[in-house]
């Protein structure tokens, strides 16, 4: 079975800050790895995705997430936050089959001016 | 390409009522994919459909719940006998198949939000 462990429920950073929000899987075969970014009573946008090849991959908005097999580590970061970035951000995991996928509980993003 | 749609988009029911919903996915998408969010937590599966076919269910959906994808293209979701623990938001998503291997992004519509009373 697979799971996603996100931690941190809320972070907050300063307009211009780093944003670093963390996530770790647990799955039993190799792992595709997905962020995606929920506004209010939205569904959700796709920031990024690993599949396969370079480990650090870049995605919308700037921005990028490593993944880390000796960690089990799927982080998202953003060089410097801007307040549009104020949102919640749900780290997923998918088997090699392309079916379903299974997210993390979620971590509310808040950019103070 | 005009994204994934759902309809209604806000659906308030009393317990027991019966409530069905559509979803529209990309066009040409070969996989559709039900989840429920309730709040505070991030989406759980409860289906999926590659063309017409049901291809997994989760255990979470009980059988007052039925999902159809008749001919390929929109599905429904139906919840028979409503209970206030149904009320979420209820997501559907698409993705395509390319050259017979699963693209593994899924594009997500807007949501229809069920209120129980």
């Amino acid at each position: 079975a697979q799971s996603v462990t996100q931690l941190g429920s809320h972070v907050s950073v300063s307009e211009g800050a780093l944003v670093l929000l963390r996530c770790n899987y647990s799955s039993s075969v190799p792992p595709y790895l997905f962020w995606y970014v929920q506004y209010p009573n939205q569904g959700l946008q796709l920031l990024l995705k690993y599949t396969t090849g370079a480990t650090l991959v870049k995605g919308i908005n700037g921005f990028e997430a490593e993944f880390k097999k000796s960690e089990t580590s799927f982080h998202l970061t953003k060089p410097s936050a801007h307040m549009s970035d104020a949102a919640e951000y749900f780290c997923a995991v998918s088997d090699s089959g392309g079916g379903k996928l299974t997210f993390g509980q979620g971590t509310i993003l808040t950019v103070h001016p | 390409d005009t994204g994934v749609s759902q309809d209604p988009r806000h659906k308030i029911t009393k317990r027991g009522q019966n409530v069905t919903f559509r979803c529209d996915p990309i066009s040409e998408h070969n996989r559709l994919y039900w989840y429920r969010q309730t709040l505070g937590q991030g989406p759980e599966f409860l289906t999926y459909f590659q063309n017409e076919a049901q291809l997994e269910k989760s255990r979470l959906l009980s059988d007052r719940f039925s999902a159809e994808r008749p001919k390929g293209s929109f599905s429904t979701l139906e919840i028979q006998r409503t209970e206030q623990g149904d009320s979420a938001m209820y997501l559907c998503a698409s993705s395509s198949l390319r050259g017979g291997l699963p693209r593994y992004e899924q594009y997500f519509g807007p949501g229809t939000r069920l209120t129980v009373t």
